[in-house]
């Protein structure tokens, strides 16, 4: 089955520089790659993702990109906030069955 | 869109008691939901896989007759924790896919089991 490895499991940035965070996966097969951002408590919340056809993709101040030669795509937040702030998990679809293996997670805390 | 509801947001029970736990997609209809598990500061673990009108599918070493698992519409899935132990106590999250690979959360059910 898939496995998705996922780096670093903490980020400490300060408010206004760039945060990345990167994730492996081992099933080629795979064609779905969401980011989920979760709040303590809360239940995880789509941020973006992105799909085998595309090598990158932005949102705002989030984006996105992905290297299927060497399975691994990443998390870039430009111009942090507090508000950043979370638990952001990385997820691969196995490329069947639309179902979801995830990261470990990353702590992201953004300092004013 | 894309709201997925799930009830109750938390249940304490005692030892050896059922709890039942509704995942609702409010304005779509979900063809799979999904129920995951999380342990405190862990990941969410997919627990089984839920199609409408057909046996749900497991994960390895989840058992089937502990977590019973019932998607009798496009809209509702429940998740059943039977006779529930301490070790049980987590964070149940559910999901729904409307068809495609795109799954949407709902808010989270605490269980403390006493």
């Amino acid at each position: 089955g898939e496995n998705v490895e996922q780096h670093p499991s903490t980020l400490s940035v300060q408010e206004g520089d760039s945060a990345v965070i990167k994730c492996t996966y081992s099933d080629s097969a795979s064609n779905y790659f969401p980011w989920y951002k979760q709040e303590l408590g809360k239940r995880p919340q789509l941020i973006i993702d992105i799909r085998s056809n595309v090598g990158e993709k932005k949102d705002q101040r989030i984006a996105v990109t992905l290297n299927k030669t060497a399975k691994h795509f990443s998390l870039h937040i430009t111009e942090t906030q507090p508000e950043d702030s979370a638990v952001y998990f990385c997820a691969a679809d196995g490329g069947s069955n639309y179902k979801l293996t995830f990261g470990k997670g990353t702590l992201l805390t953004v300092n004013p | 869109g894309a709201v997925v509801s799930q009830h109750p947001s938390w249940v304490i029970c005692k030892s050896g008691t059922s709890v039942k736990i509704e995942c609702r997609s409010l304005d779509f209809q979900a063809t799979t939901m999904f129920w995951y598990r999380q342990f405190p500061k862990q990941s969410l673990m997919l627990m089984a896989t839920s199609n409408e009108g057909s046996k749900a599918t497991y994960e390895q070493g989840v058992e089937k007759d502990k977590f019973l698992i019932n998607h009798a519409s496009l809209t509702l899935s429940t998740l059943t924790v039977t006779s529930a132990h301490p070790e049980d106590s987590s964070f149940y999250i559910c999901s729904a896919s409307d068809g495609e690979d795109t799954q949407y959360f709902g808010p989270g059910t605490r269980l403390t089991v006493l």
